[in-house]
């Protein structure tokens, strides 16, 4: 079964600095996609960015931008000029299709906290 | 254009009631996933369709637990009789049939409350 762990339960960055949310899994799969979602206090789960395991070069969304490293089966997103709004719970999610089902797994999550 | 749309969301019941969730997907959209998320458990996807069909419903916890997608543009999620550790927040989310890569999209929520 494939899992998802994010290793740090909390952090804590100041307003305009660059932090990384560190995420990793394990499956046996070769073809998946990889998904980081936000989810502020208001409790709506917001994609953030994505990424295609089939892909080498890591995606980027503005101040998201991700380190894919299939090898070692990490994804790591990167926040550049931390904001107030990034202020919320992140989730790493990986998905694949095995059997005729999908499944899109999450990890624990990760509390971020922007201060000012 | 609307995203999922979910009700009621907020609902707070006592125990043995039956509890209707409601879903409605972003209209195109062909699969439709129901999730619970708890402190404890995080996300978990209870149950997914395709085309109005379930595809996968290893996730329901029991059966008190039920789904039903009667059309392409409503499904709900039953619980039938509630217990106090059913209380969580229960998310629908929908996504394109365009591909795996697609994300899916999640509505605001249902945040269940039994007494």
């Amino acid at each position: 079964a494939q899992t998802v762990t994010q290793s740090q339960p909390e952090m804590s960055v100041q307003e305009a600095e660059t932090v990384t949310l560190s995420c990793t899994y394990d499956t046996s799969e070769s073809n998946y996609y990889l998904f980081w979602y936000k989810q502020p206090p208001s409790r709506q789960m917001i994609l953030v960015i994505r990424q295609e395991a089939y892909k080498q070069q890591n995606a980027t969304e503005n101040r998201f931008s991700v380190n894919f490293q299939k090898a070692a089966k990490s994804f790591s997103l990167k926040i550049s000029d931390s904001q107030l709004g990034d202020t919320a719970m992140y989730f790493c999610a990986f998905m694949s299709f095995q059997g005729g089902s999908e499944k899109l797994v999450f990890g624990k999550g990760m509390k971020l906290t922007v201060n000012p | 254009d609307a995203g999922v749309i979910q009700s009621p969301r907020h609902e707070v019941t006592e125990m043995g009631q039956e509890v209707t969730l409601r879903c409605k997907p972003i209209s195109g959209h062909d699969y439709l996933f129901w999730y619970r998320q708890t402190m404890m458990r995080g996300l978990e996807l209870l149950i997914y369709f395709n085309n109005n069909v379930p595809i996968d419903d290893s996730g329901m916890p029991e059966d008190r637990f039920s789904a039903k997608m009667p059309n392409a543009s409503f499904s709900t999620l039953k619980i039938q009789p509630s217990e106090p550790r059913d209380s969580a927040v229960y998310f629908c989310a929908s996504r394109s049939r365009a591909g795996l890569n697609q994300p899916q999209h999640f509505g605001d929520g249902t945040r269940l409350s039994i007494l």
